[in-house]
C-alpha cells in the first residue's frame, strides 16, 4: 500500500538558518505530493504540491521538488522565521484525479521550533 | 478562504456512551467530506469519506457501525462514535472538498477521551 516516511522532530532552528525536512514515500504508479502545515490550535493548510515528476511546488518562500528516482519530495526554505513554528506533514495522492481530492496518506508529522 | 469547523474541539465521555462529532464548510458547500483518526505521534489515518446524500465509504479495517458517518447536507457532516471505549480516545480530523473537487479543506480537530 502506499505510505509516506518523513523525518521525526522536533527540529529546533534559529531565525534565517536553511530548513529541510525530508519525505520519501512508497506507492505505485505517479501519486500527487502535497506538503500541509498546521499552525497551533488551527486545521491542516495546503502548503504546495506537485503533480507529477520534476514538478517543484513552492509557497511563502518554502519549495520541495517531486523526484521520482528517489521517491522524495522533501521541504526547503532558505531563511526561516519564527512565525514558520508549526508542524508539517507530508501526504501523498493516488487518485485519478491527483487533485488532492480525495482520501490523503499522511506522514506523521514534523513539529518545527523556530528561536528567535 | 475556505473554512472548515468542528464542534466540540475536545469532549471527554464515559465508556459506553456515544459521541458526536460535528463537521461544517462554513463558506462553500461540500459535496464530499473526509473523516480522519490521529494518535498522538502519529500520522493521520483516513476513516471514511461521505458523499452528501449517500452511504459513507469506509476504510478497511474501521468499523462502520461504531463510527457512523451522516452526510445530510452540503455544510454538515456528523462522526458518531456509538458504545465508546478508551481505545476510541483519539483526535478526530475532518476535511471536505469544494464543489470544484479538486481541493479539500481541514478542520481543527476534535479530541475524544473516553474514561
Amino acid at each position: 500500500g502506499n505510505s509516506v516516511t518523513q523525518m521525526e522532530g522536533p527540529v529546533t532552528l534559529s531565525e534565517e538558518a536553511f530548513l529541510t525536512i525530508n519525505c520519501t514515500y512508497t506507492a505505485t504508479g505517479y501519486p500527487s505530493l502535497f506538503w500541509y502545515v498546521q499552525y497551533p490550535g488551527e486545521g491542516l493548510q495546503l502548503l504546495l504540491k506537485a503533480t507529477k515528476a520534476d514538478d517543484k511546488g513552492s509557497n511563502k518562500g518554502f519549495e520541495a521538488t517531486y523526484r521520482k528516482e528517489t521517491t522524495s519530495f522533501h521541504l526547503e526554505k532558505g531563511s526561516v522565521q519564527v512565525s514558520d513554528s508549526a508542524v508539517y506533514f507530508c501526504a501523498l495522492d493516488y487518485s485519478k484525479s491527483g487533485g488532492g481530492a480525495d482520501g490523503l496518506t499522511f506522514g506523521k508529522g514534523t513539529h518545527l521550533i523556530i528561536q528567535p | 478562504g475556505a473554512v472548515v469547523s468542528q464542534h466540540p474541539s475536545w469532549v471527554i465521555c464515559k465508556s459506553g456512551t456515544s459521541v458526536k462529532i460535528e463537521c461544517r464548510s462554513l463558506d462553500f458547500q461540500a459535496t464530499t467530506m473526509f473523516w480522519y483518526r490521529q494518535f498522538p505521534k502519529q500520522s493521520l489515518m483516513l476513516m471514511a469519506t461521505s458523499n452528501e446524500g449517500s452511504k459513507a465509504t469506509y476504510e478497511q479495517g474501521v468499523e462502520k457501525d461504531k463510527f457512523l458517518i451522516n452526510h445530510a447536507s452540503l455544510t454538515l457532516s456528523t462522526l458518531t462514535v456509538t458504545s465508546a471505549h478508551p481505545e476510541d480516545s483519539s483526535f478526530y480530523i475532518c476535511s471536505a472538498r469544494d464543489t470544484t473537487g479538486y481541493e479539500q479543506y481541514f478542520g481543527p480537530g476534535t479530541r475524544l477521551t473516553v474514561t
